[in-house]
């Protein structure tokens, strides 16, 4: 089973500041299935980025996704007041069936 | 417009059983699967199973095998997860989502409260 790792498990900052967020896989996961979720309080989770890189509809281009193998990272390249959540990585594949979350970043307000 | 929307809140005691749903519109909803996940308090996501509404072929998580039963009734655009006698540790906001590779659409979430 490939365990997803997520760091920092907390990322204090500041509005216009740029946030990088990590998620290391314990094996090597096909770019094709990975996905970037934004979940904040008392809300459902939201598709940010899938196959690694690609925005979802209505996804601001502030949020970029990169990384290959075992190492993805999130970029929000300039802080809104509204991107402080928590975020969470998603390894996904049918054969079996496999939809693994990480841990979760949380950003807050420094 | 893609909406899933689940029922609503529930309290229930240890032993009891419990069935929640969620109804999707706004597209062809025999056609995709359906996620169940959980989130226990203050923690982070965990898959439970998925279900092909059109057939209603399920598959489980090893983690959730044997504990919770997926189904799903197309002729009413509503997915299903149940219980069939709950524990205290079942206590958590339990979301569907549409499958698309990755899950693409959430319902609101059900909060679960089991306490005696």
């Amino acid at each position: 089973e490939i365990v997803l790792t997520q760091s920092p498990g907390t990322l204090s900052l500041s509005p216009g500041e740029r946030a990088t967020l990590s998620c290391r896989a314990s094996q090597s996961v096909s770019s094709r299935y990975l996905a970037w979720y934004q979940q904040k309080p008392g809300q459902a989770p939201r598709l940010l980025i899938y196959g690694a890189s690609s925005r979802a509809t209505g996804i601001p281009d502030r949020f970029s996704g990169s990384g290959s193998g075992t190492d993805f990272t999130l970029t929000i390249s300039r802080l809104e007041p509204e991107d402080f959540a928590v975020y969470y990585c998603q390894q996904y594949g049918s054969s079996p069936p496999r939809y693994t979350f990480g841990q979760g970043t949380k950003l807050d307000i420094k | 417009e893609v909406q899933l929307v689940q029922s609503g809140a529930e309290v229930k005691k240890p032993g009891e059983s419990l069935k929640i749903s969620c109804k999707g519109s706004g597209y062809s909803f025999s056609t995709y699967w359906i996620a169940w996940v959980r989130q226990m308090p203050g923690k982070g996501l965990e898959w439970m199973g998925i279900i092909y509404t059109g057939d209603s072929d399920t598959r489980y998580s090893p983690s959730f095998q044997g504990q919770v039963t997926i189904s799903a009734d197309k002729s009413i655009s509503t997915a299903y997860l149940q219980w069939g006698g709950l524990k205290a540790s079942d206590t958590a906001v339990y979301y569907c989502a549409r499958l698309n590779g990755n899950f693409d659409y959430w319902g609101q979430g059900t909060l679960v409260t089991v306490s005696s």
